[in-house]
């Protein structure tokens, strides 16, 4: 079955820096998600983006946070200045068309020292 | 804000035994979605219910949708050991919404 790919699968990095998550989405698949797991608690949802747009946001997407597809094939999460707080595993998801099936990528785990 | 709440949150069982996964709400939802979550992987769709009422089999797993389209439920006859795993159910809003508003998931241990 074809895959999400997430890199890098694991992000350390120091509070106050940048980071860019990236991901793979499946190649005929046009609606894509980026979701976000604190370790024991519930998988939220972040951002849907669909026709190079953002189509909507949680109230966690502050202005902290980003998403682009700058090559068409890619698609990013840049959070701009981390957190403590931002340590999550972040989940990108992606689906051919509206309500269809939706596909999870492994996951990049962020630790935010 | 929608909350879905699942029971149990932990569940241990012997091979071959039965059991039921609850995920309750006090909002509709437009679907409701079931997954299962290995360890560092993403979860991955078992099946999505519609319409009130509706009943899914997927070999021994029987999914189930409220007639109000509330609550969910996931039974599971003569458990295996390959079972063992978080399952999570995922509710789609109503209204054009979206996202996808998870439980907090049942992690299952089937012991041989």
């Amino acid at each position: 079955e074809p895959e999400v790919t997430q890199t890098p699968s694991h992000q350390v990095t120091q509070m106050g820096q940048e980071v860019i998550l990236r991901c793979v989405p499946i190649s005929n698949h046009l609606y894509f998600y980026w979701y976000r797991q604190i370790l024991g608690q519930k998988v939220e949802f972040l951002v849907s983006f669909y026709n190079n747009e953002i189509s909507e946001k949680s109230e966690i997407f502050d202005d902290q946070f980003s998403v682009e597809r700058p090559d068409g094939s890619n698609f990013t999460l840049k959070i701009r200045s981390t957190k403590l707080e931002d340590s999550a595993m972040y989940f990108c998801a992606t689906r051919p068309g509206d309500r269809e099936k939706l596909f999870f990528g492994s996951g990049t785990q962020l630790s935010v020292l | 804000t929608q909350l879905l709440e699942q029971s149990p949150q932990f569940l241990s069982i012997q091979e071959g035994e039965n059991l039921t996964v609850y995920c309750n709400s006090s909002s509709v939802f437009s679907s409701l979605q079931w997954y299962r979550q290995e360890p560092g992987e993403g979860p991955v769709l078992l099946v999505t219910v519609v319409t009130g009422g509706e009943v899914k089999k997927l070999k021994r797993l029987t999914f189930q949708f409220g007639d109000a389209r509330k609550d969910s439920s996931l039974h599971i006859t003569a458990a295996q050991p390959g079972d063992t795993g978080l399952y999570l159910c995922a509710g789609e809003s109503q209204g054009g919404s979206e996202k996808l508003v998870f439980g907090k998931g049942t992690k299952l241990t089937v012991n041989p």
